[in-house]
């Protein structure tokens, strides 16, 4: 099946640091990703939409200057979080949609996450 | 506007079944989703339902009424591992999925 993977899995930075977490689709090509964030015990909540070659697109709510994405490629969507604060705080998820290729069209791939804590 | 529904948390026995329900409101219905996480493991696939039915693999099963805007999950024999949340999701018409919060499901022995 897909296989998606997210770097670092664990980040602990500094208030005010940036941190960068990449999401890398491993056997097949994402031209669309999405970054999920989920605080202790609440569900997903979606960030972005990542398109390659384009700009992301944002959920309210969700200050596109302090998430940078960047889809470099068919393969890579990395998040920056620009200036952390304690409130970042978070387990951050990626995902990439199936090609067509897999049993149900319309399954997410979803990387193993990052807990990122800022202090 | 969107909305998913299902209960915060159910405490079952190791060996009994449980039964994890989720109701919906979205605009457009492409599919519901369930997915198990473990706590600070990203969500695995379980199931998806896009027609009314029982979708039965192995020890899990899933259900579905479109017109009721209801699923639930079914599991069967259960087992520690299998103590986890338990996320319904459903896939609207612009192909996004929509959460809901999770069920966190405690399993005793």
């Amino acid at each position: 099946g897909a296989v998606v993977s997210q770097h670092p899995s664990w980040v602990i930075c500094k208030s005010g640091t940036s941190v960068k977490i990449e999401c890398r689709s491993l056997d097949f090509q994402a031209t669309t990703m999405f970054w999920y964030r989920q605080f202790p015990k609440q569900s997903l909540m979606l960030m972005a939409t990542s398109n390659e070659g384009s700009k992301a697109t944002y959920e309210q709510g969700v200050e596109k200057d302090k998430f940078l994405i960047n889809h470099a490629s068919l393969t890579l969507s990395t998040l920056t979080v620009t200036s952390a604060h304690p409130e970042d705080s978070s387990f951050y998820i990626c995902s990439a949609p199936g090609t067509g290729g897999e049993i149900f069209e319309n399954e997410q791939f979803f990387g193993p996450g990052t807990r990122l804590t800022v202090l | 506007g969107q909305n998913i529904d299902q209960p915060t948390e159910m405490t079952a026995t190791e060996g009994a079944i449980v039964q994890i329900n989720c109701t919906y409101q979205t605009s457009g219905f492409n599919g519901l989703f369930w997915y198990q996480q473990h706590a600070g493991e990203a969500p695995t696939f379980l199931s998806y339902n896009v027609l009314d039915g029982l979708e039965e693999k192995g020890r899990f099963s899933s259900f579905l009424s479109r017109s009721k805007g209801y699923s639930y999950l079914l599991l069967k024999e259960l087992q520690m591992k299998d103590s986890a949340s338990y996320l319904c999701a459903c896939m609207d018409s612009n192909y996004q999925l929509i959460w809901g919060a999770g069920t966190k499901l405690i399993i005793k022995p």
